[in-house]
């Protein structure tokens, strides 16, 4: 089946730096990359995706990037303020699949 | 459009017994899927239902299970329970066209004692 790896676990940059969380997956055939911002306390909430026909994907101060070749695919978040500290995961969707497969999360920690 | 709605919020059970949670997906959402999230753990996938039937299980012992009503609400059953089941349990609907966005409900916090 597929595996999503995700890369750091912890991360911890100043204010108005960048952040760039990274993701590795298996399965070929998967074709939809989203990313998900959890709260403390709160429900993972979508961030961004973005799908196998595409390279890039940019809103505002998030994008994504994805390496179909490679595999893998990362978040970028620049200019990074206090509020977006949370934990973010990555998810993988298989072709034909029924099941997100999600990497283990990375706690972002934005220090003001 | 209402968002997933779980319930309940929190719970409190005791070793032995057994547990239901309830999860109603965002109208016109077929498929329901079932995440157990622990402190470290990440989100863990326990089971997908699409039109009342089980589509795809994680690596959970047969303890859990789940159902999928005709209106597309869901609910999973632990039975005996044990300590290591206190978790944060999140469900998540999809309209089920693969690729599509999946929408988390709020969670139903398990604490087993």
């Amino acid at each position: 089946g597929e595996n999503v790896e995700q890369h750091p676990s912890t991360l911890s940059v100043q204010e108005g730096d960048s952040a760039v969380i990274k993701c590795t997956y298996s399965d070929s055939a998967s074709n939809y990359f989203p990313w998900y911002k959890q709260e403390l306390g709160k429900r993972p909430q979508l961030i961004i995706d973005i799908r196998s026909n595409v390279g890039e994907k940019k809103d505002q101060r998030i994008a994504v990037t994805l390496n179909k070749t490679a595999k893998h695919f990362s978040l970028h978040i620049t200019e990074t303020q206090p509020e977006d500290s949370a934990v973010y995961f990555c998810a993988a969707d298989r072709l034909n699949g029924n099941q997100f497969y999600f990497g283990t999360g990375t706690s972002l920690t934005v220090i003001p | 459009k209402a968002g997933v709605t779980q319930t309940p919020r929190y719970l409190i059970k005791t070793r032995g017994q057994q547990v239901t949670l309830s999860c109603s997906p965002i109208s016109g959402h077929r498929s329901v899927s079932w995440y157990q999230q622990t402190p470290g753990q990440g989100l863990q996938f326990l089971f997908e239902y699409f039109s009342e039937t089980q589509r795809n299980k994680g690596n959970f012992p047969g303890r859990f299970s789940g159902r999928q009503f005709s209106n597309s609400r869901s609910e999973m059953n632990v039975s005996t329970l044990e300590l290591g089941d206190s978790a944060l349990y999140l469900c998540a609907s999809r309209a089920a066209v693969m690729g599509d966005e999946q929408f988390f409900g709020p969670g139903t916090r398990l604490t087993v004692l």
